[in-house]
């Protein structure tokens, strides 16, 4: 298993300019998530997914959007970039384990996508 | 989401046990605690989760007091790999809350 991969590992945008950061997963996992890490801080969460064609917003969801049309997909579009978007952005996926009335789950996370707003 | 205060830093000597504590005083019944690591600025991963009882897996033991207010992550024989940020997170649902974490620096 590749397990997640997020593509491009790198990219400079300029102020207004839209792009996706590519996200996929190959281990059938349920959920997806995206966070964004800012320097010296933890990270924040960003959007996520329950399952195809099911998205909701976390964190901090303004400036961007996500679709989940398969199940081992889930990008995420920044509409028109910000220098305040300059991040590093982890996807995250898991499966959903329920025992006894609790749910539970680990998250696998991919490499990042250090992204620079100019 | 209970909220969690851990120390900002800590140190340990090599093959030491490193003890990093987590206070989650406001934790609900049905939250469990998470331990995550990132090293330097790879992905975070996944050590270790337990909901009352104490746990244990190849990687680390997690100790959860009886009132479950607070907890310790073990990592019992600490290398200079482990040197890293490590996560406490309380979460009942599917999506996880980071803090500040510790920064656990592994001495020779």
């Amino acid at each position: 298993n590749a397990g997640v991969t997020q593509t491009p590992k790198f990219q400079v945008l300029k102020t207004g300019q839209s792009m996706t950061l590519q996200c996929a997963q190959d281990m059938n996992h349920e959920y997806m998530s995206w966070y964004r890490q800012d320097p010296g801080m933890g990270l924040r969460l960003i959007h996520y997914s329950v399952g195809a064609g099911i998205t909701d917003q976390g964190e901090v969801p303004n400036g961007y959007n996500v679709s989940r049309s398969t199940t081992e997909d889930f990008p995420l579009r920044l509409l028109s970039a910000a220098p305040s978007q300059t991040s590093v952005y982890f996807c995250a996926s898991s499966y959903r384990f329920l025992t006894s009335g609790y749910s539970y789950n680990e998250q696998f996370f991919g490499p990042g996508t250090r992204l620079t707003v100019l | 989401d209970a909220k969690t205060t851990q120390p900002p830093s800590m140190d340990c000597a090599e093959g030491r046990a490193a003890n990093l504590p987590c206070n989650h005083s406001t934790i609900s019944g049905n939250e469990y605690v998470y331990w995550y690591r990132q090293i330097h600025s790879q992905g975070p991963q996944y050590i270790i989760h337990g909901l009352k009882n104490n746990e244990t897996n190849e990687m680390a033991s997690l100790i959860i007091t009886e009132d479950r207010k607070s907890s310790t992550l073990i990592l019992p024989h600490a290398t200079l790999r482990d040197t890293a940020v490590y996560y406490c997170i309380v979460h009942a649902g599917n999506m996880l809350t980071f803090g500040g974490g510790t920064r656990l620096m592994v001495k020779p």
